[in-house]
């Protein structure tokens, strides 16, 4: 199972609105990426978890809440969310932070609409 | 810091053309070097790696060796399909840097 599953696929929420995006991996993978995603931009980086640890927190605002219930799953806590921040989010993951050669699986993405 | 230079696209080709894509990087340390491709409306798929200098990576066709005395990864490949019309990211990797570092992507289209 080489897969990262992301739900939901598309989200529409509104300013006020209190939304939740969801990654999952079974692949024993111990790091966990979220990234965001403009149109015909490539991805960036915002949180890097690490053994379920909060390792790089690449500046976002506190709109955006990241957790790591476990190892294998990965959220993205959303509250009052600006329009700028319609984007593909995508969840990653990787064995490791540290080997060689360390590839990341990205799953297929959450299109999130802020009205 | 690390950053990828890729070629600007669109990329136009017919089918059964031969395509490069262009990709430079700047790195400190021994960087990991991919291909991710990504279809339209869909996440990012690994397409190739190469992990040390003079590695080959290949996949589904497609070639790229990492060049360390020209700091290069070129994406290649023989005969292209309407099958292949996606944008395509060139990125480095170093474990002390905790991330990958993505080109700005290149979108190719091939025509019947």
């Amino acid at each position: 199972d080489t897969e990262v599953t992301q739900t939901p696929k598309h989200l529409v929420m509104g300013m006020t609105n209190k939304k939740s995006l969801k990654c999952e991996q079974h692949m024993g993978h111990r790091a966990m990426y979220w990234y965001k995603q403009k149109a015909k931009k490539p991805p960036e980086l915002m949180f890097v978890y690490s053994y379920e640890k909060l390792s790089i927190n690449e500046s976002v605002p506190s709109r955006f809440s990241p957790e790591c219930p476990n190892s294998s799953l990965l959220n993205l806590h959303l509250h009052a969310l600006q329009p700028e921040d319609s984007a593909l989010y995508l969840c990653a993951s990787s064995q490791d932070l540290w080997g060689a050669g360390t590839e990341a699986f990205f799953g297929q993405g959450t299109r999130l609409t802020v009205v | 810091g690390n950053s990828v230079t890729q070629m600007e696209g669109p990329v136009t080709l017919s089918e059964e053309a031969f395509l490069t894509i262009n990709c430079t990087y700047t790195a400190t340390g021994y960087p990991s070097l991919f291909w991710y491709v990504q279809y339209p409306g869909e996440g990012l798929q690994l397409l190739l790696k190469a992990t040390k200098a003079d590695d080959k990576g290949s996949n589904k066709g497609f070639e790229a060796t990492y060049r360390k005395e020209t700091t290069s990864f070129h994406l290649e490949k023989g005969s292209v399909q309407v099958s292949d019309s996606a944008v395509y990211f060139c990125a480095l990797f170093t474990g002390g840097g905790n991330k990958l570092t993505f080109g700005t992507g290149t979108q190719l289209k091939v025509e019947l």
